[in-house]
């Protein structure tokens, strides 16, 4: 079954790592996502990418770095500079709108980072 | 100000009708769509609407679309305890390379 895969579930990462969160999906898709979200507070985007080697900022890119080395693949770091690290992170993916109009996501099933 | 607009709660009872409002502010929004979150998992796309459409059913879900008042709403018929979950309203704009903006959630509780 098609479908995208989140790993680690839960991670725990010391102050002043780096860590990196995988995403993984098999279902052809061409763009890539990745959320952060807090209680309260809905989903904010992070990191986007609608191409193989090529990725635009969201409303908070600040100490998050990404990549797209692979149409399947989009890993998020998140970095020592990230002041506020602890949080739910989704990845998603679809379809571009210019292929089919309708941008419904596929969600991963996230990731929950805790700094200790 | 918030693009999208959601209340935070909803609570009923087993068996009623849940209703779940969003409100938009892009009158330019082509596709709104309901994603519904249950505890500790991603979102799950339940359903979208295009535009020009005013309702969309689909089993239990109704979606009705007000463009003059940009009011989005999710009825969800016989109202079931695995309901219960967060709820998600989200549109797109051909003006912001079709990424959607999501609201802040409504979280539905269902009371046997």
């Amino acid at each position: 079954d098609g479908g995208i895969t989140q790993s680690p579930k839960y991670l725990f990462r010391k102050e002043g790592q780096n860590v990196t969160l995988s995403c993984e999906q098999n279902l052809n898709h061409d763009a890539m996502y990745w959320y952060r979200q807090d209680p309260g507070q809905g989903l904010r985007l992070i990191y986007y990418s609608q191409i193989v080697n090529d990725f635009q900022k969201g409303d908070i890119a600040e100490g998050y770095s990404v990549s797209r080395e692979k149409k399947e693949s989009f890993p998020l770091t998140v970095t020592s500079a990230q002041k506020n690290p602890t949080a739910f992170y989704l990845c998603a993916s679809s379809i571009p709108s210019t292929r089919t109009g309708n941008y419904g996501y596929t969600f991963g099933s996230g990731t929950r980072l805790t700094v200790v | 100000g918030e693009d999208v607009e959601q209340s935070l709660f909803l609570s009923v009872r087993e068996g009623d009708s849940s209703v779940i409002n969003c409100t938009y502010t892009d009158s330019s929004s082509t596709y709104l769509y309901w994603y519904k979150q249950e505890p500790g998992a991603g979102l799950q796309l339940l359903t979208y609407i295009f535009s020009n459409m005013d309702m969309k059913q689909d089993q239990r879900l109704t979606v009705l679309l007000n463009k003059k008042d940009k009011h989005l709403s999710l009825r969800i018929a016989d109202t079931q305890t695995g309901d219960s979950a967060i709820y998600f309203c989200a549109e797109t704009t051909p003006g912001g390379s079709y990424i959607p903006t999501f609201g802040r959630g409504t979280s539905l509780i269902v009371h046997p």
